[in-house]
């Protein structure tokens, strides 16, 4: 079965200073990873995801995260927050068997980047 | 949130009843999911679709039944079974191949009076 382990339920951080989300994750063989982000009311938004490569990801918004397949995390990135990157955060894995179509999300890790 | 959309986006309902949200995208996407939020615990599968006529049951399904009649639909009923129905409910799309990042809609929220 795979898994995913968002530690922190929420993350504070000061305008304009770097902020992490820590993701963990759980899966047979190599993994796909996503970040997708949520603002209330609405749907998730595709941030950036791992297939291959690079261990650093690039996204969305100025976002990237760093694949480390040692310590099996995938954290969330930036280096100087706004205030409107204040969101929910999600992890998610997928493997990469046949048929593999299911995501499997974290809790969610919630956002909040102080003026 | 794409060429997804989701109607209605509040839905209130009495207990007893059943009642069917919508899903439909353009995008041409193979794959269909329905997801379940709820605060604090982030996003649950209840089914999915990799075809037209063809799904499969996910994390909590019971109390849920799905159809998918066609490629671009595929509505959700919350039954009268379903026990804990209000939440926040999630349609999504995976094109399948490279690359197959999941799309979601705009999200429609139940409330059971």
């Amino acid at each position: 079965a795979q898994s995913v382990a968002q530690p922190e339920d929420q993350v504070n951080v000061a305008e304009g200073n770097p902020l992490t989300v820590k993701c963990t994750y759980s899966v047979s063989g190599n993994p796909y990873l996503f970040w997708y982000v949520q603002y209330p009311n609405r749907g998730l938004q595709f941030l950036l995801k791992y297939i291959t490569g690079d261990n650093l990801v690039k996204g969305s918004y100025g976002f990237e995260a760093e694949f480390n397949k040692s310590q099996t995390s995938f954290h969330l990135k930036k280096p100087s927050a706004l205030v409107s990157d204040s969101a929910l955060y999600f992890c998610a894995v997928r493997g990469r068997g046949a048929g593999s179509y299911q995501l499997t999300f974290g809790k969610g890790t919630k956002l909040s980047v102080i003026p | 949130d794409g060429g997804i959309t989701q109607s209605p986006k509040y839905l209130f309902r009495k207990e007893g009843q059943n009642v069917t949200l919508s899903c439909e995208q353009n995008l041409n996407h193979d794959a269909m999911y329905w997801y379940r939020q709820d605060p604090g615990q982030g996003l649950r599968l209840i089914y999915y679709s990799q075809i037209v006529n063809d799904f499969q049951k996910g994390d909590i399904a019971e109390g849920y039944s799905v159809s998918r009649e066609k490629k671009e639909s595929f509505p959700l009923t919350v039954t009268s079974a379903q026990k804990n129905p209000t939440a926040f409910y999630l349609c999504a799309t995976l094109a399948g191949g490279y690359p197959d990042t999941q799309y979601f809609g705009p999200g429609t929220r139940l409330t059971v009076l």
